[in-house]
């Protein structure tokens, strides 16, 4: 089952920073964390995954907190691809959640 | 174009054929994975295979038969299905041992959209 607890959706206006938050208090210490994000009529798609430092590539960063049971995913400059629904994932088994559905604002 | 390919897109059956879903992969990757998600809903894994070889099944109903004859090459063979296993049947692979070895990414297939009338 699906072990992190995210917001159900969000919003957000064009080219501003979005956090996308998720808890996942019962993770261990060997667990990654994992974003993947789903465009409509699409396959999911990796976005971003880390262990323990904050993370950084093309597409977004992630932070995680000290204790490691929260991270935020974060968009610098939202764009209206960047609609989607955003999953967060824990540990050895991609199980998905139900996700934060992210729309943006023209 | 993310590397992993399924046929067919689109696929109506009625409840008594037999069909096959086909996804192929030429990552090099060695771990594939099968997933249903219904309108509306996360999901679902199905079916998990390593190296040929499989790893996990997530409670599934025989009337979905996976095969995996090769680490390119995953199917999904329906029959007897119902009305409810209407979905996107979605394919994925990853690089390492599959499930216990997460730090990588998994890449998705665009899905098979499943008709059962």
């Amino acid at each position: 089952d699906a072990k992190t607890t995210q917001p159900n959706s969000m919003e957000s206006n064009e080219e501003e920073p979005v956090h996308l938050p998720c808890n996942h208090s019962t993770i261990s210490g060997t667990d990654y964390i994992h974003w993947y994000r789903q465009l409509p009529s699409q396959g999911p798609e990796y976005v971003i995954h880390g262990l323990t430092s904050n993370v950084n590539n093309r597409m977004a960063s992630l932070a995680i907190a000290e204790d490691r049971k929260s991270s935020t995913l974060i968009l610098h400059r939202a764009t209206l691809r960047d609609a989607a629904v955003y999953y967060c994932i824990q540990g050895g088994k991609l199980i998905f959640g139900q996700g934060t559905e992210l729309s943006v604002k023209p | 174009e993310t590397g992993v390919t399924q046929t067919p897109r689109h696929l109506v059956m009625g409840m008594t054929n037999k069909k096959s879903l086909k996804c192929e992969q030429h990552l090099g990757h060695n771990a594939m994975y099968w997933y249903k998600q219904s309108a509306k809903k996360p999901l679902e894994l199905m079916f998990v295979y390593n190296f040929k070889e499989q790893t996990e099944n997530n409670s599934v109903p025989s009337r979905f038969s996976p095969e995996c004859p090769n680490s390119s090459h995953l199917f999904l063979h329906l029959h007897t299905l119902q009305p409810e296993d209407s979905a996107l049947y979605l394919c994925a692979s990853s690089q390492g041992e599959g499930l216990l070895d997460l730090n990588t990414e998994a890449f998705f297939g665009q899905g098979t959209r499943l008709t059962v009338v």
